[in-house]
């Protein structure tokens, strides 16, 4: 158990719907990471928060959106969803800012299918 | 800018077979080198880690050396169990910058 909670972690919709995943980070760390994860692809980053302040942005679709909140959990919005927004999000957290030598910890992922 | 290449899957090995995946990585800093496992249905696990030049990092039976003249980080061992099927992700760290690889699946059989 990585100590991150991911909910749902099952989803179908249909196109056109919204969804929020949520993330609620390790106790005490600071930084929210999100990744998607397609069939057969690698993981793509998506988007960091550090103490509820966006820190990095990757490859995420203006269609989807994050936040994180006083708190320290995270929501990953995704609007007008497409049959390719399918995939596994994976939410990520951190203690560190700025040291290169921590590893992420991983929660067990939130599946998304659109039909 | 900084970036991680891994070996192509599919691996599939025999029980007990030698296991290496290669992995090499560009980077302007100088990065913390991770390799995180993803067994089936399941989220990322860190596996091994190292943090500077010359490090080995070592966990179940699995390792890897960061080597700075060659910028790789091969993961290696000697001997594997059906146990160890899974998706191998190789990954460095700069700042606050984490890059992975694209993945390797490896297959053992009995």
């Amino acid at each position: 158990d990585s100590g991150v909670t991911q909910t749902p972690k099952h989803l179908i919709t249909a196109t056109g719907q919204r969804v929020t995943l949520r993330c609620s980070p390790r106790s005490g760390d600071l930084s929210v990471y999100w990744y998607q994860q397609s069939l057969d692809q690698g993981l793509q980053f998506l988007i960091q928060y550090y103490n509820g302040e966006e820190r990095a942005k990757g490859n995420i679709l203006e269609r989807f959106s994050a936040q994180q909140f006083p708190d320290l959990h995270s929501e990953l919005n995704l609007s007008s969803l497409e049959l390719g927004d399918s995939a596994l999000y994976f939410c990520a957290s951190s203690a560190y800012r700025g040291v290169n030598t921590g590893e992420l910890f991983f929660g067990e992922g939130s599946r998304l299918t659109v039909l | 800018g900084d970036s991680v290449t891994q070996m192509e899957g599919p691996v599939t090995l025999s029980e007990e077979a030698f296991l290496t995946i290669n992995c090499t990585y560009t980077a302007t800093g100088y990065p913390s080198l991770f390799w995180y496992v993803q067994y089936p249905g399941e989220g990322l696990q860190l596996l091994l880690k190292a943090t500077k030049a010359d490090d080995k990092g070592s966990n179940k039976g699995f390792e890897a050396t960061y080597r700075k003249e060659t910028t790789s980080f091969h993961l290696e061992k000697g001997s594997v169990q059906v146990s160890d099927s899974a998706v191998y992700f190789c990954a460095l760290r700069v700042n606050n910058d984490m890059r992975f690889g694209a993945g390797t699946r490896l297959t053992v059989k009995p």
